[in-house]
C-alpha cells in the first residue's frame, strides 16, 4: 500500500499562532486530501490539495484560515493559521491510488491549542 | 451528504457474525469501507462500485445495492483483531471527493 509520512505527530500550540503539517506520499498517488476528525468522530474533508493550483476547499473551510500548498505530486503542506481552541483536532492528510488500494492515510497530527 | 451508518455500535463475541450497512439518499458511484482502530489512521478494506458488486476480504465481504444506493459489510466468525471503528464513505461521482459515514464501533470480546 502507499507510504504517506505526516508529520508532525503532535503539537501543542499556543493561540493565535499558526501550525504547518507536512505530508509526503509515494508516486502513485494521484489525488491528496487533507481531512479533521474530533476524537470519537466521523471524518471531515477540508480541502482537496491539487498540484501546482489553489486548493479546492469545502464548505465552512476556507484558505485564509487552512492554507494548503501542493508544489509538486507528492508533497502537500497544511496550515492551520491563527488558531483557536476550536481547532484542537486529528489532522490527517490522505492519498489516492485507484481502486485496489482506495485511500490511504497518514498517522495523523494531533493538535491541542491553548 | 453524509451517508448514514447503522448499527452506531455493536458489540460481538469471538466467532459471532455481524452487518454494517451504510445508506445515501443521493446516486452513488462508489462506496468505500475502512476501519480505524483507536488512535491509528484509517485502514482501507475495501471499494464497490455501482453495479451491485460483492467483494470480499478473508472473512471480510461487502455488498452494494445499487437501487436502494445502500452497502452493506459483512464480518463472519469475528476475531478480536476486528475491533474499532468502520467507516463507509461515498462518491457521488468518480474521483469526487469521499464523503464518510458516523461510523460503526464494533467491539469483539473474547
Amino acid at each position: 500500500s502507499a507510504v504517506i509520512s505526516q508529520k508532525p505527530s503532535r503539537d501543542i500550540c499556543q493561540r493565535g499562532t499558526s501550525l504547518t503539517i507536512q505530508c509526503q506520499v509515494d508516486s502513485q498517488v494521484t489525488m491528496m486530501f487533507w481531512y479533521r476528525q474530533q476524537p470519537g468522530q466521523s471524518l471531515t474533508l477540508i480541502a482537496t490539495a491539487n498540484q501546482g493550483s489553489e486548493a479546492t476547499y469545502e464548505s465552512g473551510f476556507v484558505i485564509d484560515k487552512f492554507p494548503i500548498s501542493r508544489p509538486n505530486l507528492t508533497f502537500s503542506t497544511l496550515t492551520v493559521s491563527n488558531m483557536s481552541p476550536e481547532d484542537s483536532s486529528i489532522y490527517l492528510c490522505s492519498g489516492y491510488r485507484g481502486l485496489h488500494y482506495g485511500y490511504t492515510f497518514g498517522s495523523g497530527t494531533r493538535l491541542t491549542v491553548v | 451528504q453524509q451517508p448514514v451508518q447503522s448499527p452506531q455500535a455493536v458489540i460481538l463475541r469471538e466467532g459471532e457474525d455481524a452487518v454494517i450497512n451504510c445508506s445515501s439518499s443521493k446516486a452513488l458511484y462508489s462506496v468505500h469501507w475502512y476501519r480505524q482502530k483507536h488512535g491509528e489512521a484509517p485502514v482501507f478494506l475495501m471499494i464497490l462500485l455501482k453495479g451491485g458488486e460483492q467483494k470480499g476480504h478473508e472473512k471480510i465481504s461487502a455488498s452494494f445495492n445499487e437501487k436502494k444506493q445502500q452497502s452493506s459489510l459483512y464480518l463472519t466468525a469475528s476475531q478480536l483483531s476486528y475491533s474499532g471503528t468502520y467507516f463507509c464513505g461515498t462518491e457521488g461521482t468518480s474521483g469526487s471527493r469521499l464523503t464518510f459515514g458516523e461510523g460503526t464501533q464494533l467491539t469483539v470480546n473474547p
